[in-house]
């Protein structure tokens, strides 16, 4: 079993639509909570982080977890077609002297006009 | 300010074939990191360095050698490529762990590997 499951998709989905993404994980010393965007042929970059349970509002943007369940979610509203990425959940625990960072496998998202 | 650069953007290599990957950042972080990215696997850790001179293992070592002689630098060598090495490889720095901005990985554009 993965320490981090996420549905790779794709997901497509009408602009202007909420949408719901989704990672569940095994490993209950994971402290910190990351969700990274990946645009096609281009690095991840870093779009929000928490680390309590709770929700996290930035914009359009609200990053939820729920540390009882081991279940995050990241929801964006009103999205646009400039949304269109895969979105990367990460987990951070320390271990062997740093913080160990792992990755789910990223949803592939699309929002069409 | 560049941030993190990888050079090259794309190789093609034989299988037994050699070759080295550069990364290089421009924001004086500690930490630097390999990953590698394989569909339906995510990102996975090859190796990583806490500081110029040091590095260490990650998840799948195997295959790969990493040097950290300038901080700012960190090399990532494939001795003699298999095509299982085919994949996109990120390089990633941070500035020590600590305070949760601290922990922020930076991430390059990626090297696409393709081992024949």
């Amino acid at each position: 079993q993965k320490e981090v499951e996420q549905d790779p998709g794709p997901l497509s989905v009408p602009e202007g639509a909420i949408v719901s993404l989704n990672c569940t994980y095994s490993n209950s010393a994971f402290q910190y909570f990351m969700w990274y965007r990946q645009y096609s042929r281009k690095g991840p970059e870093l779009l929000m982080y928490t680390y309590s349970s709770g929700n996290k509002e930035d914009g359009r943007f609200t990053a939820q977890v729920d540390k009882s369940s081991k279940y995050i979610s990241l929801f964006i509203r009103d999205s646009q077609p400039s949304d269109s990425a895969t979105y990367l959940c990460a987990m951070s625990a320390f271990s062997g002297g740093y913080n160990k960072l792992i990755f789910g496998a990223g949803t592939r998202l699309a929002v069409h006009p | 300010n560049a941030g993190v650069t990888q050079t090259p953007k794309f190789r093609v290599l034989k299988t037994g074939q050699s070759m080295t990957l550069l990364c290089a950042q421009d924001m004086n972080h500690e930490y630097m990191y390999w990953y590698r990215q394989d569909p339906g696997m995510g990102l996975r850790l090859i190796h990583y360095s806490v500081g110029e001179g040091t590095t260490a293992k990650g998840e799948v070592p195997d295959g790969y050698n990493v040097s950290r002689l300038k901080k700012q630098n960190f090399l990532l060598g494939l001795e003699s490529a298999a095509p299982s090495q085919t994949s996109v490889y990120f390089c990633a720095s941070s500035r020590k762990p600590g305070a949760m901005e601290e922990e922020t990985q930076y991430f390059g554009p990626g090297t696409r590997l393709l081992v024949l």
